[in-house]
C-alpha cells in the first residue's frame, strides 16, 4: 500500500496570507488527524476528521481549519498567516478504531515571512 | 489533562550498546496506549512500537522493547544492538482510548556513535 502523502511539502508565504495544506491517508483508513511540529512547542495535535466530520479538536485559534472529502483526502487552511506558523505540518491516517497505530506523511514546511 | 515527559533531551550510545529511553506520563484515564515514534532528519515520523495498557506483557519488537510500569506511569524504551541508522529524535505519546488524539513527550536527541 502507498503510504500518507502530504503535498506540497514545501511552501513560503508571507505575514496575512492564506495557505491550504493537503493530505492523502493509506487506502482503506478514515481518519485524518493533523499535528503541527515547532522548536518551541513540539508536536501540537491539531484536529482529526473522520468520515468527513471534525471529532476532535486541539487549542488552535480559529485560523486554523480543515475538512475531510469523501475519498478521505483532508485538507488544513490556515488564513491569515502569522510568523509563529512558520513549522511543519503532519498529518497521520489510522483506521477508525481508537488506539490504532497513526501513520505519519512526509510533512509539509512551511515557513512565514 | 495528559501530559507527557521524557526528561532526556539529548543521549548518545556506542554502536552495539544498548541504550534506554525514558518517558513518564499523567492521565486520570484507566485505558490507554502508549507509542514510541522515531523522526530521522528526514522528518519522516516512523512508529517504532506500541504498548496497550490493558496489557501487563512488555511490548517488544525486534532490538526495540519497552519496560512498562502501569502504577508508576512510566513508559520507557530499550534498544539493544545500538546501530547508525538508530541515530534519530524518538517521541514518547499517549493516546486515550476515548480519542484518536496523540499527546507527545518533547522527544530525545539520540546519536549513535560508530
Amino acid at each position: 500500500k502507498a503510504g500518507v502523502t502530504q503535498t506540497p511539502r514545501y511552501l513560503i508565504k508571507t505575514r496575512g496570507q492564506q495557505v491550504t495544506l493537503s493530505c492523502s491517508p493509506i487506502s482503506g483508513h478514515r481518519s485524518v488527524s493533523w499535528y503541527q511540529q515547532t522548536p518551541g512547542q513540539g508536536l501540537q495535535f491539531l484536529f482529526e476528521y473522520f468520515s468527513e466530520t471534525q471529532r476532535n479538536k486541539g487549542n488552535f485559534p480559529g485560523r486554523f481549519s480543515g475538512r475531510q472529502f469523501s475519498n478521505s483526502r483532508s485538507e488544513m487552511n490556515v488564513s491569515t498567516l502569522e510568523l509563529g506558523d512558520s513549522a511543519l505540518y503532519l498529518c497521520a491516517s489510522t483506521t477508525q478504531a481508537p488506539g490504532e497505530t497513526q501513520y505519519f506523511g512526509p510533512g509539509t514546511r512551511l515557513l512565514v515571512l | 489533562a495528559q501530559t507527557v515527559t521524557q526528561s532526556q533531551p539529548e543521549m548518545s550510545v556506542q554502536e552495539a550498546e544498548t541504550v534506554t529511553l525514558s518517558c513518564t506520563y499523567d492521565t486520570s484515564e484507566n485505558n490507554y496506549y502508549l507509542f514510541w515514534y522515531k523522526q530521522p532528519p528526514s522528518r519522516q515520523m516512523i512508529l517504532v512500537i506500541r504498548q496497550e495498557a490493558y496489557k501487563q506483557q512488555n511490548a517488544t519488537e525486534n532490538r526495540f522493547s519497552v519496560n512498562f510500569q502501569k502504577a508508576a506511569k512510566s513508559f520507557s524504551l530499550k534498544i539493544s544492538d545500538s546501530q547508525l541508522g538508530d541515530t534519530a529524535m524518538y517521541f514518547c505519546a499517549f493516546m486515550p482510548a476515548s480519542g484518536n488524539q496523540f499527546y507527545f513527550g518533547t522527544g530525545t536527541s539520540l546519536t549513535v556513535i560508530p
